[in-house]
């Protein structure tokens, strides 16, 4: 059972405009939502995160959206820019005795176009 | 800091080999995790530790993985027998305990390919 789902492999688009990364979960626990990056070669890189207690945390041109009811989160990036072409993880933490422990979901390939 | 740092990245063996990977975390960082990556499972975690102790190893696919943390700032992963089906990108993390919003920091792998 995936607890975590990026249900699009891939992504395309232009550069200028927005890219919106999915990510669906299954486990109410989930209190902590993350998103990394992943260049070719490298391991996955922190960008932003979420608490379940907020619905939107914005840092630069990333802004991170949850809505609980639906067991849903996105990744919005304004402007895209072609560095920011990569693999984007989405990962879900809990609390207790599962705090501090990430299930991570497939990824999404995104490629900005110059 | 340079980071969390594994060595090696490349390692290619022999099916039946033992291979030990390891791993440095970050100075102050006081959990450790070792996840595993292919196509077919993506990024699964294999187990992590807190402050030095496994705390979860219930990814450990059998009794040919150990993992062991002597000390704060070292970690090995250790496969024997090995077997093609373990070819993979095998990443350690590090963070703060129980540090849920910080996320971990990834070293950039060690790929290992069992022939």
């Amino acid at each position: 059972d995936q607890q975590v789902k990026q249900n699009s492999p891939s992504l395309s688009v232009q550069e200028g405009r927005i890219s919106i990364l999915n990510c669906d979960y299954t486990n109410s626990m989930f209190d902590y939502f993350l998103w990394y990056k992943k260049y070719p070669a490298e391991g996955p890189t922190f960008l932003i995160s979420i608490s379940s207690i907020k619905d939107k945390n914005e840092d630069g041109r990333f802004t991170v959206f949850l809505n609980k009811s639906a067991k849903h989160l996105s990744l919005h990036i304004v402007p895209s820019q072609p560095g920011d072409s990569a693999v984007y993880f989405c990962a879900a933490s809990g609390s207790g005795t599962n705090a501090g422990k990430s299930t991570f979901g497939d990824g999404t390939t995104l490629t900005v176009k110059p | 800091d340079a980071g969390v740092i594994q060595s090696p990245r490349h390692e290619v063996t022999e099916m039946g080999q033992e291979v030990t990977l390891r791993c440095k975390p970050i100075s102050g960082h006081n959990s450790l995790f070792w996840y595993r990556q292919t196509m077919m499972r993506g990024l699964e975690l294999l187990i992590y530790f807190n402050n030095n102790v496994p705390i979860d190893d219930s990814g450990m696919p059998e009794d040919r993985f150990s993992a062991k943390m002597p000390n704060a700032s070292f970690s090995t992963l250790k496969i024997q027998p090995s077997e093609p089906r373990d070819s993979a990108v095998y990443f350690c993390a590090s963070s703060l305990a129980r540090s849920n919003l910080y996320g971990y920091t990834f070293g950039s792998g060690t790929r290992l390919t069992v022939v």
